[in-house]
């Protein structure tokens, strides 16, 4: 069964800390892994990740994917209150289905 | 643009009774999904449409679960009966049929509560 395990399901730190989330899948016939920030509503898009090794960077967000050892990091330096979020990680398997992992639920702390 | 659009954004009803949800596509996406989000099960993909037809309906839960998508511009999410587990939040998604863009684009969910 395709499956993607977020790690940590929740993390609370201070503001100005840096924080590493994780993703790692078992899927079949794999395309590519996308990132979402989800606040109060719907989740939006961050990063999409297709290629090993090459570090996708907006700010002070970036992630990479390792696909030999089949996972993903998403991480944030300086954090603000306004990271507070639920972060998605989903992989894309064929034919624009995804799956989604359980999300990481991330508290900024002031 | 006006982004994917949902209605109602919140619904309460009653145990039994039937309960539809509506979708309006970004005008020239090609697929349309329709997830449900719970505490417990996290995002999970009920049924997409490619081009108005149903594709994968592999996660609609059981036959009190159906969707429709009549035109390239609507679809609807009908339960009928509802139960009080069928509470979650609904959104629906919409993406372009581009080769290399895998990006899915969320409306802002529809809150169902039966009681």
């Amino acid at each position: 069964e395709d499956k993607v395990v977020q790690s940590p399901l929740s993390l609370v730190v201070h503001e100005g800390d840096t924080v590493t989330l994780n993703c790692s899948y078992e899927v079949t016939n794999f395309r590519s892994l996308l990132w979402y920030k989800q606040e109060k509503k719907a989740p939006t898009f961050l990063f999409m990740l297709t290629s090993s090794g090459i570090e996708k960077k907006s700010g002070r967000l970036s992630s990479i994917l390792d696909k030999k050892e089949l996972f993903s990091i998403l991480n944030i330096t300086a954090t603000q209150t306004g990271d507070s979020a639920v972060y998605l990680c989903a992989v894309h398997q064929g034919a624009q289905k995804l799956v989604f992992g359980q999300g990481t639920r991330l508290t900024i702390n002031p | 643009d006006a982004g994917v659009i949902q209605s109602p954004r919140h619904e309460v009803t009653e145990m039994g009774q039937e309960v539809t949800l509506r979708c309006k596509p970004i005008s020239g996406h090609d697929y349309l999904f329709w997830y449900r989000q719970t505490m417990m099960r996290g995002l999970e993909l009920l049924i997409y449409f490619n081009n108005n037809v149903p594709i994968d309906d592999s996660g609609m839960p059981e036959d009190r679960f159906s969707a429709k998508m009549p035109n390239a511009s609507f679809s609807t999410l009908k339960i009928q009966p509802s139960e009080p587990r069928d509470s979650a939040v609904y959104f629906c998604a919409s993406s372009p049929q581009l080769t290399n863009n895998y990006e899915q684009y969320f409306g802002p969910g529809t809150r169902l509560t039966v009681t």
